[in-house]
């Protein structure tokens, strides 16, 4: 069975900190998602990391594909209180029987405080 | 353009009875997961149906069943529900294999309560 471990499960810090989301597994995957969830709301994507090793930079937000594309993380700049929410990632199965299966994350619940 | 649409917005029903909840994809969408989010939990994938047909499903009992109709949209049957099945129920929706490198759309979600 494959799992994807995130960490940490909850987050309170104050508004203008830095902090990093971990999203690891011992599986590989074909691609790997980041999604941000409110309140009431479905999840809505923010990312989608498909090459080991690849970085991308959403305005204050960066995030990492590792290079055997197991892991990946989420880095938040100068954190504001609008960052607040449930922040979830999805890994693609590299097994393509697997179809379209999304393997999320617990999910790490982000508080920003003014 | 409208995105992912389901009904209804929350439920609630005794054990035992059935439950159909119903989701639209977004236009141009042609394939429906369906994932079961526990509060405090990450979305569990339920099932997935492309060209009316269930092309996957995850580690849930038969109680669990679904459809998908020439128009694309779906539903999800619950029959003799459970406690355990209070959850947030999610639609989500893609173009084929497009989620591998451009995720799902998601719906708000039916929050489903078993009394």
């Amino acid at each position: 069975t494959q799992l994807l471990e995130q960490s940490p499960q909850f987050l309170s810090i104050q508004e203008g900190e830095n902090l990093t989301v971990y999203c690891n597994s011992s599986s590989v995957f074909s691609s790997l998602q980041w999604y941000r969830q409110e309140p009431g709301e479905g999840p809505v994507l923010l990312v989608t990391v498909v090459t080991g090793g690849e970085v991308k930079k959403l305005k204050r937000l960066t995030f990492q594909f590792g290079d055997a594309r197991k892991d990946s993380s989420l880095h938040i700049t100068a954190a504001q209180p609008g960052d607040t929410g449930l922040y979830l990632c999805a890994g693609s199965p590299k097994d393509y029987n697997q179809g379209g299966k999304l393997i999320f994350g617990q999910g790490t619940e982000l508080s920003v405080k003014p | 353009d409208a995105g992912v649409t389901q009904s209804p917005t929350h439920l609630i029903k005794t054990r035992g009875q059935q439950v159909t909840l119903r989701c639209s994809p977004k236009s141009g969408h042609d394939t429906v997961s369906w994932y079961q989010q526990a509060l405090g939990q990450g979305p569990q994938f339920i099932f997935q149906y492309y060209e009316e047909e269930e092309r996957q499903r995850g580690n849930f009992p038969d109680r669990f069943s679904g459809h998908q109709f020439p128009n694309y949209s779906s539903e999800l049957n619950v029959n003799a529900l459970l406690l355990g099945d209070s959850a947030l129920y999610l639609c989500a929706s893609s173009y084929s294999e497009d989620y591998r490198n451009y995720g799902y759309t998601f719906g708000s979600g039916t929050r489903l309560t078993v009394v």
